[in-house]
């Protein structure tokens, strides 16, 4: 089992640059996650899909964060345009138990730095 | 609004000794109480958990006492090794539809050899 799989690790870009950062969930689970981790705000929840349909998005911090989740196997988190304070390490977490989620499996994160 | 707020921001103890980590919450409808531990550079993942009807759980070195009517619940390491050095996140989540977890701000533990 290869995990919760994010891409890129790390990712550098300019003020106003459009940054799509990517997830593969476990196969087989039904339950996916967005996180943003800060120093100041600890880990957020962002978004939340079940079964690819988002169910939660009331932690998306504005209307130029978005994401989807065009089938069971992957999910895309787009900032446009970003800006400095998007800086964070961004985690996709999955997990198979349905609408109980008492196990999140993490992935190993996105660092974005935006300049 | 930290709905669970959890003590010390960080914690240094010796090889051998039990680090000690505190959360409180106030939603009395949380009935489910994760640790999360993260490790540099990794996302966090699942360390051990409790439901409100059980007053301490073990797995290995690890233990939680959860006081329900304090609202309190911790995180203790027996017999800590430098392995253990990392940050610890607790949790709760909600009764509602799709049991939403809420993070404390994490603490990070440094166990020294």
């Amino acid at each position: 089992d290869a995990g919760v799989i994010q891409s890129p690790r790390h990712e550098v870009t300019e003020m106003g640059q459009e940054v799509t950062l990517r997830c593969k969930p476990i196969s087989g689970h039904n339950s996916l996650f967005w996180y943003r981790q800060t120093m100041m705000r600890g880990l957020e929840l962002l978004i939340y899909f079940n079964n690819n349909v988002p169910i939660d998005d009331s932690g998306m911090p504005e209307d130029r964060f978005s994401a989807k989740m065009p089938n069971a196997s992957f999910s895309t988190l787009k900032i446009q345009p970003s800006e400095p304070r998007d800086s964070a390490v961004y985690f996709c977490a999955s997990s198979p138990w349905g609408v109980t989620n008492e196990k999140l499996f993490f992935g190993s994160g996105t660092q974005l730095s935006v300049l | 609004q930290q709905q669970v707020k959890q003590s010390p921001q960080s914690l240094i103890v010796q090889k051998g000794g039990i680090p000690i980590i505190n959360c409180a919450y106030e939603n009395t409808a949380f009935d489910y109480f994760p640790w999360y531990q993260q490790f540099p550079g990794k996302g966090p993942a699942l360390l051990i958990a409790i439901r409100p009807d059980v007053s301490e759980k073990k797995e290995g070195r690890f233990t939680i006492s959860f006081n329900k009517s304090a609202k309190q619940f911790s995180l203790h390491i027996m017999d800590s090794q430098p392995g253990d050095s990392a940050t610890y996140f607790c949790a709760a989540r909600t009764t509602d539809s799709w049991g939403k977890l809420q993070f404390g701000a994490g603490t990070q533990v440094v166990v020294t050899p």
